[in-house]
């Protein structure tokens, strides 16, 4: 069964560091890209980047280059979204989920709650 | 980017109803076009891709139809468990999500 575990749920500081993780299960990690999505509270889905596990080639929205970075170590079939410095309105629950057909994404993570709050 | 406009944004709807929600693309983007439901708490799921191609596992009541620049999904006779918020998401140059359209009881 396909599944994508991702890490738990964080509460930082403003200015922290963070870097949450997605881990593939029963399938070949490097043969699909996985997509990063972001959804503020009451608020739509956002695509910000996904990577190419196979070589870590990584494309980002434009609302999102530079200020967070995806990586992923296909050793141990797992996906990272990292912050170097986390502000308030990085508060989001944020999915990670894998491509399938036509650039759909049929499988999702159970989604990661971040609260950054002084 | 291509910016993916949905209408309505919300809209009232009794079981039993056809429901047609519509998704615009800021230029062409073939049938890269998929459709997403999610419920509060829930990560989406997938519902349709390749504009008009029903998920695996996804209700026969859903469908899709477009291409180019002009989507629809349309609902069936609505049942109590479709009550949520669906996606348009374009992937024929990186990604893009519709606004959302929360479905909501009449």
């Amino acid at each position: 069964e396909v599944q994508l575990v991702q890490s738990g749920a964080e509460v930082k500081e403003p200015g922290e560091s963070l870097k949450i993780s997605c881990k593939g299960f029963g399938y070949s990690f490097t043969n699909y890209w996985i997509s990063w999505v972001r959804q503020m509270p009451g608020k739509g889905l956002e695509w910000m980047g996904r990577i190419d596990p196979s070589d870590s080639y990584t494309n980002y929205s434009p609302s999102f280059q530079g200020h967070v970075t995806i990586s992923a170590d296909k050793s141990i079939s797992t996906a990272y979204l990292q912050w170097s410095s986390l502000k308030a309105s990085d508060t989001a629950m944020y999915y990670c989920a894998r491509a399938g057909n036509s650039g759909s994404y049929n499988y999702w993570g159970q989604g990661a709650l971040v609260t950054v709050s002084s | 980017d291509i910016q993916m406009t949905q209408s309505p944004s919300s809209l009232s709807a009794s079981v039993g109803d056809r429901v047609t929600i519509t998704c615009r693309a800021s230029r062409s983007i073939s049938n890269y076009l998929s459709w997403y439901q999610q419920k509060p708490g829930r990560a989406p799921k997938l519902l349709i891709y390749a504009a008009s191609t029903l998920e695996s596992g996804a209700p026969s009541r859903f469908s899709g139809s477009g291409s180019g620049t002009d989507f629809t999904l349309t609902i069936n006779s609505l049942q109590p468990e479709d009550f949520a918020t669906y996606y348009c998401q374009q992937s024929y140059n990186a990604l893009t999500f519709g606004g959302g359209t929360k479905v909501e009881v009449k």
